[in-house]
């Protein structure tokens, strides 16, 4: 069975800080992994996904994630944090279901909060 | 386009009373879904559709319904509402079923069942 573990219900940096949520999934076949950002009130959006391609994926607003398939990781970092960036922050990774292979499988989610 | 759009965006309910949310997309994509957000709990999948006359339930179904007779629409119907369905509820449709494709999410509905 895949699922999804995010390290961290909260995490806190500074403006200007670096920033890591950190993600590791389990997944019997090789996954697609995916970050979505959720700003307060809003439905989610996506960040970022990797299907295969480059392990070093880059997303939206200066986001990047590296896939590490011997840690099972699909860390979000970006370099210089933002107040922007205050958001809930979701992992996922895709499962196959009995009419396509496509079913989401969603981490418990990441507050990011920054300071200024 | 205005993407997926959900109504109502606020609803309170009491238990036993049952009500439809609505939910349409106008990007004509084939995969639409469901999912209730509890604090804590990430995103749980309730049902999802991979076309219209074809749905199929995800983690949470029990006490939902769905149907799906146009690609646009795909309404989720509480049959008896209980306060465990106190959460906050969106829509999200996907130009394929392929699980490479995003999705794209609906602003949510938050319910209220007293």
């Amino acid at each position: 069975a895949q699922s999804v573990t995010q390290l961290g219900s909260h995490v806190s940096v500074s403006e200007g800080a670096l920033v890591l949520l950190r993600c590791n999934y389990s997944s019997s076949v090789p996954p697609y992994l995916f970050w979505y950002v959720q700003y307060p009130n809003q439905g989610l959006q996506l960040l970022l996904k990797y299907t295969s391609a480059a392990t070093l994926v880059k997303g939206i607003n200066g986001f990047e994630a590296e896939f590490k398939k011997s840690e099972t990781s699909f860390h979000l970092t970006k370099p210089s944090a933002h107040m922007s960036d205050a958001a809930e922050y979701f992992c996922a990774v895709s499962k196959p279901t009995l009419y396509s292979n496509y079913q989401l499988i969603w981490g418990a989610g990441t507050k990011l909060i920054i300071k200024p | 386009n205005a993407g997926v759009t959900q109504t109502p965006k606020f609803q309170v309910l009491k238990t036993g009373q049952s009500m439809t949310l609505q939910c349409a997309q106008d990007m004509n994509h084939e995969y639409m879904s469901w999912y209730r957000q509890d604090p804590g709990m990430g995103l749980r999948l309730i049902h999802y559709s991979v076309g219209a006359g074809i749905t199929d339930q995800g983690e949470v179904p029990n006490g939902y319904n769905v149907s799906r007779s146009t690609t646009e629409d795909f309404p989720l119907r509480l049959l008896s509402a209980a306060p465990s369905q106190t959460s906050v509820y969106f829509c999200a449709s996907s130009y394929s079923t392929a699980s490479s494709y995003e999705q794209y999410f609906g602003p949510g509905t938050r319910l209220t069942v007293t």
